[in-house]
């Protein structure tokens, strides 16, 4: 079965503090990807990867950056948090689509992490 | 980039068929459509995909017209655990998800 484990459910951090979410997946995706879920917002892209170390922003890439060492490992850093970053943190990974459409995404349970 | 629009929510019985609409006026020239279902407190789950026209499996349908800036998800004889979000991502060069329809089926 597909697998895609996020590192914690939940996570409570302090303003300020640098935060690490990590995302594996066992299924050799060559794409991986980070979002994050707020109410009435749906889901928005933070950034993807489609290969060991290559990053590509999406639409909120502000105040995170990420790291790809293992083609398995996504891991999304938030270098300073803040109170706003307070939400929900979905990881997704998929195979390669054809003309550079995405195939079906696996998503992870989610981190939720909130900021103090 | 191919912003989307959907209802809120939604309500339905047990049995209705259910026909969720998505918009997206900007959709690229390679932008596939996909729908997405989610549950509380887990991830999104694929749904089904299409590019034009109709998709069927063995859970849902999806109608694409001819223009392609709409979508329609359509549910047969729906039950109680379908009540879900559901989600409409265009998808190609870019990744945009909708804000999601949150449908509630009643007995």
């Amino acid at each position: 079965d597909v697998k895609v484990t996020q590192s914690s459910r939940y996570l409570v951090k302090r303003t300020g503090e640098k935060v690490f979410l990590e995302c594996v997946q066992d299924m050799d995706h060559e794409n991986m990807f980070w979002y994050r879920q707020d109410p009435g917002l749906g889901l928005r892209l933070i950034y993807f990867s489609y290969d060991v170390k290559m990053k590509e922003k999406g639409d909120i890439p502000e105040g995170y950056s990420v790291s790809r060492e293992k083609k398995e490992r996504f891991s999304l850093i938030l270098e300073s948090a803040s109170t706003n970053q307070t939400s929900m943190y979905l990881c997704a990974s998929s195979p390669p689509g054809s003309g550079g459409a995405y195939n079906e995404q696996f998503f992870g349970p989610g981190t939720r992490l909130t900021v103090l | 980039l191919a912003k989307t629009t959907q209802p809120i929510s939604m309500d339905s019985y047990e049995g209705q068929e259910v026909n969720i609409t998505c918009s997206h006026n900007n959709i690229a020239t390679n932008d596939y459509i996909t729908w997405y279902q989610q549950f509380p407190s887990q991830g999104p789950r694929f749904i089904i995909q299409g590019y034009k026209t109709k998709v069927t499996n063995e859970v849902a349908s999806l109608f694409i017209p001819a223009d392609r800036k709409s979508s329609t998800l359509s549910l047969p004889r729906v039950s109680l655990s379908d009540t879900a979000v559901y989600y409409c991502l265009v998808q190609g060069r870019a990744l945009t998800f909708g804000s999601g329809t949150r449908l509630q089926v009643q007995p």
